[in-house]
């Protein structure tokens, strides 16, 4: 079956403007994830889902950022005012429960 | 906190060379031990789960074994396309979250 999916795949965002990120998780997986992984380091938890219920979001780096997944599938990560270091990849996971994490390809943002 | 530190940062190996990667790890009240790879440009792909001290899991040319504070992923007669970056992560009894090590680097030249 279709893994889970990320869009877009680049953006090219100026200082100052807004973003939001798109998470397509597998079909059927309760519990989705954001993580930042910046480059050449490990991915960095941002925030969790059960469902639409944002259970953690202790990983989110200032109150720019934002995510939500009103219907408990589809999840966007929005983040305002973007800054030079806010340049990561922004990598999306589902799992069934508590289970393993499955990954979509990410998206690489950068600010100029 | 969770905290979990990879070695070597990077390793380059001839073709048919094997070797071992190392994960040490602290966390309170361990509920699996991941082991990812992942290629240039593209996102983690899953390859093990451990759960408890003594366990092991092969897949093809690898094979990840767990203590109480490390795990390892051994490497048998590896091929050039077992290149890529091998990452780590532990959950803990913070709800489903993964802390990641910064990964291993491994090149193999044919």
């Amino acid at each position: 079956g279709a893994g889970v999916s990320q869009s877009p795949r680049y953006k090219v965002a100026k200082r100052g403007q807004d973003v939001a990120l798109r998470c397509d998780p597998i079909s059927g997986h309760v519990s989705l994830f954001w993580y930042q992984q910046a480059l050449g380091q490990g991915p960095e938890f941002l925030t969790y889902f059960q469902n639409e219920a944002q259970l953690d979001k202790s990983g989110l780096p200032s109150d720019r950022f934002f995510a939500e997944r009103p219907e408990g599938s589809v999840s966007t990560l929005k983040i305002q005012r973007t800054q030079q270091e806010d340049s990561a990849v922004y990598l999306c996971a589902s799992s069934p429960r508590q289970d393993t994490q499955y990954f979509g390809p990410g998206t690489r943002l950068t600010v100029l | 906190e969770d905290q979990v530190t990879q070695s070597p940062e990077a390793l380059r190996l001839q073709e048919g060379e094997s070797s071992s990667l190392n994960c040490s790890y602290t966390v309170s009240g361990l509920r699996g031990l991941f082991w990812y790879r992942q290629d240039p440009g593209k996102g983690p792909e899953f390859l093990f789960t451990l759960y408890s001290a003594g366990e092991e899991k092969e897949k093809e040319r690898l094979k990840a074994t767990l203590t109480k504070k490390e795990s390892f992923l051994h490497i048998t007669a590896p091929k050039p396309e077992d290149s890529a970056t091998y990452l780590c992560a532990v959950r803990g009894t913070s709800y489903g979250k993964l802390t990641f090590g910064q990964g291993t680097i491994l090149t193999v030249h044919p």
